[in-house]
């Protein structure tokens, strides 16, 4: 079956670590994946993509990579503030589809100061 | 200011009750979308609309019903067929549906069915 799962648990960390979120899937061949950030009650806000044929993409201190042959996708946030405290969701879009979305649960980040 | 609007933010309805969700936006935008999110998961297509006067089901369209009649609305209707509708309800947009953009989200609306 199709699936796309990130790290179910809240991901705890202390102000200025890195974070890394995880966003795995199976049975399917993506063309490119987004990350959002969600606070709660609140709609997705936009942060990055990523195409299938790049490995690494930055903004600021975001950094994602895409692995297609692990079928995964790594999300960093370097020197984390708790600002940063919300949920990522990561986002699959297959070739032919237009511009649906396939969407993970979404993890959930806490940065302790 | 440009973005996509919801209304309203609170809904509640009976059960058999039918109830309409707004979906606005001025942002020139062809393709709308509507999503459903329950807690701990992740948003799950319900209907979408590449142009206007076209929409297409989604995964869970059952129950739910849409319209596109102008660029800038696309109302969803829940109706009492809806086995369980309470949710977050979301709604989206991209400038071109058929090409890689990012989706700009409304604020949501929570519907409760008490």
């Amino acid at each position: 079956s199709q699936k796309i799962e990130q790290n179910s648990e809240a991901l705890n960390i202390q102000e200025g670590k890195t974070a890394t979120l995880t966003c795995n899937y199976t049975n399917y061949s993506p063309a490119y994946l987004q990350w959002y950030r969600q606070d709660p009650g609140r709609g997705p806000v936009f942060l990055l993509l990523i195409r299938e044929n790049e490995k690494e993409k930055r903004k600021e201190r975001l950094k994602v990579t895409f692995d297609t042959t692990l079928k995964q996708s790594l999300f960093h946030i370097t020197a984390s503030q708790p600002a940063d405290s919300a949920t990522y969701l990561c986002a699959l879009s297959l070739y032919n589809q237009g511009g649906k979305l396939i969407f993970g649960q979404g993890t959930e980040l806490s940065v302790k100061p | 200011d440009g973005g996509i609007t919801q209304s309203p933010k609170y809904l509640f309805r009976k059960e058999g009750q039918n109830v309409t969700l707004s979906c606005e936006q001025n942002l020139n935008h062809d393709a709308m979308y509507w999503y459903r999110q329950d807690p701990g998961q992740g948003l799950r297509l319900i209907y979408y609309s590449q142009i206007v006067n076209d929409f297409q089901k989604g995964d869970i369209a059952e129950g739910y019903s849409v319209s596109r009649e102008k660029k800038e609305s696309f109302p969803l209707t829940v109706t009492s067929a809806q086995k369980n509708p309470t949710a977050f309800y979301l709604c989206a947009s991209t400038p071109k549906g058929l090409s890689v953009n990012e989706q700009f989200f409304g604020p949501g609306t929570r519907l409760t069915v008490l």
